[in-house]
């Protein structure tokens, strides 16, 4: 399966600052994934990445406040604009990956996170 | 409506026994995966099993089962001989439309499950 690294594991902000988050992957994949964890709370998906073209977001998450690079296919980056209380999270880089079972389903890996905490 | 709903919110149970922890969910497809992740207190997110809708036998992988009731709409987790590491959030979740390109989980709300020595 695919190994993740995420950068940085965790950081304390301030509010009104911006913060972005690193995700590299150790082989090539398709489609990158950005969840968020809120305190308490289940994961939520942000946005899929696709290399070479803009970033699909999901309803309540928009461009400018998470905006989403993907230069090639092993890296992209996500970043918390102009950063409030209510960011305060986990977020989760993940790639599809790792056929499993007789049905050769591909199962989502995470990378370790990255604890975000606005003050 | 909420699509899975996992109804314990913290479970215990005995260090070597079994547990099971609950999960139904809801979807008018055809085509769909289910997942189970646990996340221990450092966050991560460690896959455990899956089960598709069309797979015919429930899945094992070591310790962990799943308890796949497709008319009930259920997915339950069990986990056998339960060890101290265990002890973590346990989280549902389902990937609608298979055959589609997209790939979206929905998760549920989690399960903390504690083991006791």
């Amino acid at each position: 399966s695919a190994v993740i690294s995420q950068k940085p594991s965790r950081d304390i902000c301030q509010r009104g600052t911006s913060l972005t988050i690193q995700c590299q992957v150790d082989s090539q994949v398709t489609m990158m994934f950005w969840y968020r964890q809120q305190p308490g709370q289940s994961l939520t998906l942000i946005a899929t990445a696709n290399q070479g073209s803009e970033a699909t977001y999901e309803s309540g998450f928009v461009i400018d406040k998470f905006p989403i690079s993907r230069p090639n296919l092993t890296f992209s980056t996500l970043t918390v604009s102009n950063m409030s209380p209510e960011d305060s999270s986990i977020y989760l880089c993940s790639v599809e990956f790792r056929a499993w079972g007789p049905s050769g389903a591909n199962v989502l890996t995470f990378g370790a996170g990255s604890r975000l905490t606005v003050l | 409506a909420q699509k899975i709903t996992q109804t314990q919110p913290g479970m215990f149970v005995q260090e070597k026994e079994a547990v099971t922890l609950d999960c139904t969910y809801d979807t008018s497809d055809q085509s769909y995966g289910l997942f189970w992740y646990k996340q221990p207190s450092s966050g991560e997110m460690i896959f455990l099993i899956y089960q598709g809708s069309y797979d015919e036998q429930n899945a094992t992988e070591g310790r962990y089962s799943l308890n796949f009731q497709k008319a009930r709409k259920s997915a339950n987790l069990v986990i056998s001989a339960s060890q101290l590491g265990d002890s973590a959030m346990y989280f549902c979740a389902m990937r609608e439309g298979l055959m589609d390109s997209s790939y979206k989980l929905i998760f549920g709300s989690g399960t903390r499950l504690l083991v006791r020595p």
